[in-house]
């Protein structure tokens, strides 16, 4: 079945980075478009951008252009975020979904949990 | 990107109806019939549950249903069970290749 997994939490001190991976499996890779979530504890959702598996372009968020970063590795089916000079209110959730052709998201990972904390 | 407005929370008893309203602008959700909604339960990934405004993906059930009118776009749920406690978020292309979500909505099944 379509899967999307993501790696595991990860705890960072202020001004570090991170790079969190998201696999899928059950489909062509570079056929969807992946996009990256934020959800802080307790907020809503927040669109941070996509990358696209085929080519390789990007687009973000305009409040999250230079703290994003968006990679994709096509040999082993993962997209990945990187953020960088990470603050405490970082500290979220952090999910990759697929996109279909309707602009919907069919297919969320897991959820990566992030804690920002000195 | 200005969020989607959505109301904070909504209440309904089982078996009653509920909406959802989601308001965009004439830039977002206006200009595109491309809404979804997403349920979210605590500890979970958000699962969608409408597409393109009023489709219901298989599997989804059919108590379960979207629309849309000018900037806005509603969820209703009827036959409310207690298992259809939890969050729902819009989402809506917003041109120039974004997307944006709404603030969320928490439903309470009393």
């Amino acid at each position: 079945q379509v899967q999307l997994v993501q790696s595991g939490a990860e705890v960072r001190k202020p001004g570090a980075s991170m790079k969190v991976s998201c696999r899928a499996s059950g489909y062509t890779f570079t056929d969807y478009y992946i996009h990256w979530v934020r959800q802080i504890p307790g907020q809503g959702l927040q669109w941070l951008g996509w990358i696209n598996p085929y080519k390789g372009d990007t687009k973000y968020a305009q409040n999250f252009q230079g703290w994003v970063t968006l990679t994709r590795d096509t040999s082993i089916s993962t997209a990945y975020m990187e953020l960088s000079r990470l603050k405490s209110e970082d500290t979220a959730v952090y999910y990759c979904a697929r996109i279909t052709r309707d602009s919907s998201f069919d297919c969320w990972g897991q959820g990566t949990l992030l804690t920002v904390s000195s | 990107q200005s969020a989607l407005t959505q109301p904070a929370s909504v209440s309904g008893s089982p078996g009653q109806s509920i909406t959802i309203s989601c308001t965009g602008t004439s830039s977002d959700l206006g200009s595109y019939d491309l809404v979804s909604w997403y349920q979210q339960h605590p500890g979970k990934a958000p699962e969608l549950m409408i597409y393109e405004g009023t489709k219901r993906p298989s599997g989804v059930s059919n108590r379960f249903s979207g629309s849309k009118s000018g900037n806005t776009a509603s969820l209703t749920i009827s036959g409310l069970q207690a298992e259809d406690e939890a969050d729902y978020y819009c989402c809506s292309y917003a041109g120039g290749s974004t997307w944006v979500f709404g603030g969320g909505t928490k439903l309470t099944v009393l």
